[in-house]
């Protein structure tokens, strides 16, 4: 089973600032690796597919980026809305896996 | 517009049954394979079950902590999805959510359901 470790676990930024999140395989997912978004009593909303791909209607200031095993979700500027919890996600093998989240708070 | 909804969910005791269905609408049912996908309570996100497209056989795959007790399948003609849960355990506890994946073999898991509660408790 592919384990992938997000980190930070928790991040306090202001609105308008920078937020970079990273996702680490335990081993290769080539780039078949995906990024969401769950605010409180919410489904999770697919942002980012195969590492750098923004899904219909999210914003630009989302990106993407890595490849293996090493992945970064970004978010510049921050807006109030944008602070939720993030996980990254791979169907490179069964079984498909997420990271345990980060969480992304006001500070 | 894209929907899933899931129903079924509920209050059950361990060793008991249920069944989860997730109705969907707006697109094309058999051209995408589907997943579900749970969370415990103030927990993250762990995958169950997932099945293909007809032209794939409607294969599957199961989580180790689910295989062997869990049935996902579906109907095409219902645009229907399903989940069969069999000897449920409190471990079982958590929102289930139906998921779209954007291709009919796999791919991403594009569009979610608002989930359903399963409370596995005496």
């Amino acid at each position: 089973e592919i384990v992938l470790t997000q980190s930070p676990a928790t991040l306090s930024l202001s609105p308008g600032e920078r937020a970079t999140l990273s996702c680490r395989a335990s081993q290769s997912v080539s780039n078949y690796l995906a990024w969401y978004q769950q605010k409180p009593g919410q489904a999770p909303r697919l942002l980012i597919y195969d590492a750098s791909n923004r899904a219909t209607g999210i914003p630009a200031r989302f990106s993407g980026s890595g490849s293996g095993t090493d992945f970064t979700l970004t978010i510049n500027s921050l807006e109030p809305e944008d602070f939720a919890i993030y996980y990254c996600h791979q169907r490179s093998n069964w079984p498909i896996t997420f990271g345990q989240g980060t969480r992304l708070e006001i500070k | 517009e894209v929907r899933l909804v899931e129903s079924g969910g509920g209050l059950v005791q361990p060793g008991r049954s249920l069944r989860l269905s997730c109705t969907t609408s707006d697109f094309t049912f058999g051209d995408y394979a589907f997943t579900w996908v749970r969370q415990a309570p103030g927990k993250g996100l762990e995958w169950v079950a997932f099945i293909r497209g007809k032209l794939y056989g409607e294969t599957t795959e199961y989580a180790a902590s689910v295989k062997d007790r869990f049935i996902i399948s579906r109907d095409d003609s219902k645009s229907l999805a399903y989940l069969q849960m069999n000897s449920l355990k409190s471990e079982d506890t958590g929102v289930y959510y139906c998921v779209r994946c954007d291709r009919d073999y796999g791919g991403n898991l594009d569009y979610w359901g608002q989930g359903a509660l399963v409370t596995v408790s005496s």
